[in-house]
């Protein structure tokens, strides 16, 4: 099983409202990321989290929140976004991370829309 | 700071072409090159992993090399269908004793069009 699962694939919110995205992987990674992509550009990275501690976070805006439950699950909780935050979500997943030589895999995104 | 370069940014080819991907990059302390495939609106799709000790490495149609020393890979599709159309994107993990988020540095990506 080399899959990485996002949901939702699509969420459309309002500014004020609180949601959550939620990433799953099966393969035993320890080291799990999110990216944001906009449209024609390339991923960017957000977080890191690396054995379910946070070791990167890209000076993200704080309306954006993870959270690692446990080694095979990756949350990030989203409140009150602004429309530019409208972008796709993507999860993805490695054996680990600061040493790390080996794949990243990602899941499909979840698409969040702004409103 | 690694930068990764694709070019070109869009390419159109009949069906049944070779066609070759390039992917530069400035910094060869590498770990590895990763080349991914995203079809819009979708995740990206890993297609091959070249190690930095590695020259090539080859999965059906695809076929990827790495030249460190001029910081370079590419990325050959023989025999291409329409079903190839898609983005292609170069990713390159740094050698670096501490981890960063500069770790990974991917390229803008090169948008694959097969005609049939």
């Amino acid at each position: 099983d080399t899959e990485v699962t996002q949901t939702p694939k699509h969420l459309v919110m309002g500014m004020t409202n609180k949601k959550s995205l939620k990433c799953e992987q099966h393969m035993g990674h320890r080291a799990m990321y999110w990216y944001k992509q906009k449209a024609k550009k390339p991923p960017e990275l957000m977080f890191v989290y690396s054995y379910e501690k946070l070791s990167i976070n890209e000076s993200v805006p704080s309306r954006f929140s993870p959270e690692c439950p446990n080694s095979s699950l990756l949350n990030l909780h989203l409140h009150a976004l602004q429309p530019e935050d409208s972008a796709l979500y993507l999860c993805a997943s490695s054996q680990g991370f600061l040493m790390n030589t080996g794949e990243l895999f990602f899941g499909e995104g979840s698409r969040l829309t702004v409103l | 700071k690694q930068e990764v370069t694709q070019i070109p940014a869009a390419l159109s080819v009949p069906e049944g072409e070779n066609l070759v991907l390039n992917c530069s990059f400035t910094d060869s302390a590498i770990y590895n090159l990763q080349w991914f495939r995203q079809d819009p609106g979708k995740g990206l799709t890993s297609l091959l992993l070249i190690q930095s000790s590695q020259r090539e490495q080859t999965s059906g149609r695809l076929n990827a090399s790495l030249d460190k020393s001029s910081g370079r890979s590419t990325l050959y599709i023989a025999a291409s269908q329409p079903g190839d159309s898609a983005t292609y994107l170069c990713a390159v993990k740094r050698r670096i004793s501490s981890g960063s988020a500069r770790q990974l540095t991917f390229g803008s990506g090169t948008q694959l069009t097969v005609l049939p």
